[in-house]
């Protein structure tokens, strides 16, 4: 299974853009990148995934290299709400699309 | 709100004892997952169900056990309680369980055990 690797911490300036990267260098041709957060002990909360081309919804920006090999997730204008961990995940290409959560990055938005 | 329930929400049980969680997916999800975080293990994938059948395991002991019922609920079984096993357990949901498919979590159950 791709393993991911991110810093881990980080601070954004409230308002700001923030940018989290994230690096797969092993992952597979059909192998999706997703993005998670999780705000103290609170589920983890679905962001964007994407597997080639670059993704936006409502909450963020997926931005993944050609190669593949590393993607960065943007969130636009960050909020208070925003202080979270964010887990970069790569879904395996076994059967089960189960979920191996790394240590994360946690984001620090100060006012 | 991610449209999957979890009950209890906490749970206070002592050694060598058995509880149930629950897990009932979103509407018309067919694939539930279970994750257990403790502080020093963080998030780990327990096992995968998909429309009743188990699909994935993971690090799941062989103490625990899970089924997912025909209306598509899903159960833990946790037994022989150790003090380890304390922690948050999460359970997701997903249309079909491929590479494609978004997980949404519910709200987890915290389980202590004394």
């Amino acid at each position: 299974d791709a393993k991911t690797t991110q810093p881990p911490s980080m601070d954004c300036a409230e308002g700001r853009a923030a940018n989290l990267p994230c690096n797969h260098s092993t992952i597979s041709g059909n192998e999706y990148v997703y993005w998670y957060r999780q705000i103290h002990s609170q589920g983890p909360q679905y962001i964007i995934h994407g597997l080639k081309n670059n993704e936006t919804n409502e909450m963020a920006s997926l931005i993944i290299t050609e190669d593949r090999k590393s993607s960065t997730l943007i969130l636009p204008h960050a909020t208070l709400r925003d202080t979270a961990v964010y887990y970069c995940i790569v879904s395996p290409s076994n059967t089960g699309n189960q979920f191996y959560f790394g240590t994360g990055t946690s984001l620090t938005v100060i006012p | 709100d991610s449209g999957v329930t979890q009950t209890p929400k906490h749970l206070i049980t002592a050694t060598g004892q058995r509880v149930t969680l629950r897990c009932s997916p979103r509407s018309g999800d067919l694939s539930v997952y279970w994750y257990q975080q403790s502080l020093d293990q963080g998030l780990q994938f327990l096992i995968q169900y998909y429309n009743g059948e188990e699909r994935a395991k993971g690090n799941i002991l062989e103490r625990f056990s899970a089924q997912q019922f025909p209306d598509l609920h899903s159960e833990l079984n946790l037994s022989s309680l150790e003090l380890g096993d304390s922690a948050l357990y999460f359970c997701a949901s997903s249309t079909q369980g491929g590479l494609s498919d978004e997980q949404f979590f519910g709200p987890g159950t915290r389980l202590t055990v004394l």
